[in-house]
């Protein structure tokens, strides 16, 4: 089992909503990643916390927004997005960002924006 | 530039069988890693194998196993003793470490995928 936990599973929101993707974590990993996969295609990545600061924003529109609380927790906050930001939402983590470790990550996030 | 190179977008294996799956990669990079992950249609992203660039010896897990040739720049996964819950698409990845005067980075850069179908 997967110990990176994402919720909800499955979110379909409207062009003018705002909503939250969040993702736990209980590995003590200092590093936490949000990537973005569309369909039949490789995950990309878009943001990098190390030590609860962001480190990596791989210039991703402000719509999304990240955000760590504690080095436990990554949200992704999504406001005014567009029917092309459907796409599967998967978070990481790893020990520490620039070392050899695994980087696990969790179940994923399926996002539908009508 | 691609970085990581998956040439197989589609593979068969019978039950039972070995099945090895391409991967080769590009970096100017001394000190890299590379990473197996296999994803079923739910959509998890399951952590396979790792093998560091400094790493003598082929990385194994279970009934997987890396077979890396350094020289040649390929990373093939190899899969003994094929299930039938092993069909699942399966994306190799290559870690680069970002910079460190930034904060760094752990960033994975990921092949094409290849779909893996086992058959009874």
């Amino acid at each position: 089992d997967t110990e990176v936990t994402q919720t909800p599973k499955h979110l379909v929101m409207g062009m003018t909503n705002k909503k939250s993707l969040k993702c736990e974590q209980h590995m003590g990993h200092r590093a936490m990643y949000w990537y973005k996969q569309k369909a039949k295609k490789p995950p990309e990545l878009m943001f990098v916390y190390s030590y609860e600061k962001l480190s990596i924003n791989e210039s991703v529109p402000s719509r999304f927004s990240p955000e760590c609380p504690n080095s436990s927790l990554l949200n992704l906050h999504l406001h005014a997005l567009q029917p092309e930001d459907s796409a599967l939402y998967l978070c990481a983590s790893s020990q520490w960002e620039t070392s050899g470790n695994t980087i696990y990550f969790g179940e994923g996030s399926w996002l539908t924006v009508v | 530039a691609q970085k990581i190179t998956q040439t197989q977008p589609g593979m068969f294996v019978q039950e039972k069988e070995a099945v090895t799956l391409d991967c080769t990669y590009d970096t100017s990079d001394q000190s890299y890693g590379l990473f197996w992950y296999k994803q079923p249609s739910s959509g998890e992203m399951i952590f396979l194998i790792y093998q560091g660039s400094y790493d003598e010896q082929n990385a194994t897990e279970g009934r997987y196993s890396l077979n890396f040739q350094k020289a040649r720049k390929s990373a093939n996964l190899v899969i003994s003793a094929s299930q039938l819950g092993d069909s699942a698409m399966y994306f190799c990845a290559m870690r680069e470490v970002g910079d460190t005067l930034t904060g760094g980075g752990n960033k994975l850069t990921f092949g094409t995928g290849t779909q893996l179908k086992v058959e009874l």
